[in-house]
């Protein structure tokens, strides 16, 4: 089975400024999705952005980025330019994509990003 | 908003009670992913169904059923709660496997 580790469960950071979060997982699996999910107060859980494991590529999505090392097993969220809006609980998502195995979202515990004006 | 709907926003009831929460998912995505989000663990899969037939089951309890309708609405039906079933409970829609999980905006149960 997988697994995703969250090891910041909280973190802070100034308006404006740069902020990464981590994420590892442990798979057997050659192929996979890796996501980043938002939670806000309102508790609305949002899509920030996603990767596939078999592009190079880090995906990228305005002022977000990822730092995917898939030897490494690592999954890192860069938030640039950090707004107030920003705040909020983070969680790294990991999902299958082999037939036959579950494609749920099997989710990291979280970290508290906490944006000071 | 993203388009997937899930009633009702707010459920107090007792121990002991039976409950059942509605999904209605994207227009035109065919798998409902059902998750707990609870203090202690954390968000949790429960169920998957995918254009009326159940296709995976997670850590969800005997006590709990679901069922994925004609119309690709969905219901989890929770009976003889217990305090500790209070939890956020979302559902998730996508097209299939390969896209993006939705959200709904959550159900939040108490159980007094």
């Amino acid at each position: 089975a997988q697994t995703v580790t969250q090891s910041q469960p909280e973190m802070s950071v100034q308006e404006a400024e740069t902020v990464t979060l981590s994420c590892t997982y442990d798979t057997s699996e050659s192929d996979y999705y890796l996501f980043w999910y938002k939670q806000p107060p309102s508790r609305q859980m949002i899509l920030v952005i996603r990767q596939e494991a078999y592009k190079q590529q880090n995906a990228t999505e305005n002022r977000f980025s990822v730092n995917f090392q898939k030897a490494a097993k690592s999954f890192s969220l860069k938030i640039s330019d950090s707004q107030l809006g920003d705040a909020a609980m983070y969680f790294c998502a990991y999902r299958s994509v082999y037939s036959g195995s579950a494609r749920q979202l099997t989710f990291g515990s979280g970290t508290q990003l906490t944006v000071l004006p | 908003d993203s388009g997937v709907t899930q009633t009702p926003k707010h459920l107090i009831t007792a121990t002991g009670q039976r409950v059942t929460l509605r999904c209605s998912p994207r227009s035109g995505d065919l798998s409902v992913y059902w998750y707990q989000q609870s203090l202690d663990q954390g968000l949790q899969f429960l169920i998957q169904y995918y254009n009326g037939e159940e296709r995976a089951k997670g850590n969800i309890l005997e006590r709990f059923s679901a069922q994925q309708f004609p119309d690709l609405h969905s219901e989890l039906n929770l009976s003889s709660l217990e305090l500790g079933d209070s939890a956020l409970y979302f559902c998730a829609s996508s097209v299939d496997y390969k896209t993006e999980q939705y959200f709904g905006p959550g159900t939040r149960l108490t159980v007094t």
